[in-house]
């Protein structure tokens, strides 16, 4: 595709739940970036991978965030019994390589919990 | 990684000239200086990238002091439509290793 893509691109869950959010990157970026937003604030860092693997998830609040990128392209964030503080847009975004490179984001995924 | 401040808010009028400063006292030496732009219920959007002196493209000037402790970035005669969010983030240039960090940003507003 042209650009970054996520989905869904709302998601409305209950307390508790499990939510998958997905990620595809533009073909061929080596670096991917997941990022939270809440209103009025700036992107919060999550978790940055280099390929496959996580280069820093530093950013990940608790073990009840995961994300995986087994291929090196489509990424996904994974979180367990969420909580109404999850609620948040969620960024996802591609670089060529990583650090000094332009990084390129979608349009995000708004999760709410209810 | 550098901290770096900017100012909460910035109003203007359609076709002024506005430039918003970013400090980032603690700059490393392979640390760069990248804008983006954010309107509401969009990712962020790259503007403009540099390390010294001053870069310019088809949106924007960035001016860097010669002791890179501070930028400007310099928006040329704005529009309504540049009514949005500006952030300055700095960084390592040279490793893949390194995330990027947003900090508040600036909310600039453009009025008719």
């Amino acid at each position: 595709g042209a650009g970054v893509s996520q989905t869904p691109s709302n998601k409305v869950t209950e307390k508790g739940k499990y939510v998958e959010l997905r990620c595809d990157p533009i073909s061929g970026h080596t670096a991917l970036y997941w990022y939270r937003q809440s209103l009025g604030q700036g992107p919060e860092f999550l978790i940055y991978f280099q390929g496959t693997g996580a280069a820093d998830d530093s950013g990940l609040p608790n073990d009840r965030f995961f994300a995986v990128r087994p291929e090196g392209s489509v990424s996904t964030l994974k979180i367990q019994r969420t909580e109404r503080g999850d609620s948040a847009v969620y960024l996802c975004a591609s670089s060529l390589k990583g650090q000094g490179t332009e990084a390129f984001f979608g349009q995000g995924t708004r999760l709410t919990v209810v | 990684l550098a901290k770096t401040t900017q100012p909460i808010s910035m109003d203007s009028y359609e076709g002024q000239e506005v430039n918003i400063t970013c400090s980032h006292n603690n700059i490393a030496t392979n640390d760069y200086i990248t804008w983006y732009q954010q309107f509401p219920s969009q990712g962020p959007r790259f503007i403009i990238q540099g390390y010294k002196t001053k870069v310019t493209n088809e949106v924007a000037s960035l001016f860097i002091p010669a002791d890179r402790k501070s930028s400007t970035l310099s928006l040329p005669r704005v529009s309504l439509s540049d009514t949005a969010v500006y952030y300055c983030l700095v960084g390592d240039m040279y490793s893949s290793a390194s995330k990027i960090i947003f900090g508040s940003g600036t909310r600039l507003s453009i009025r008719p």
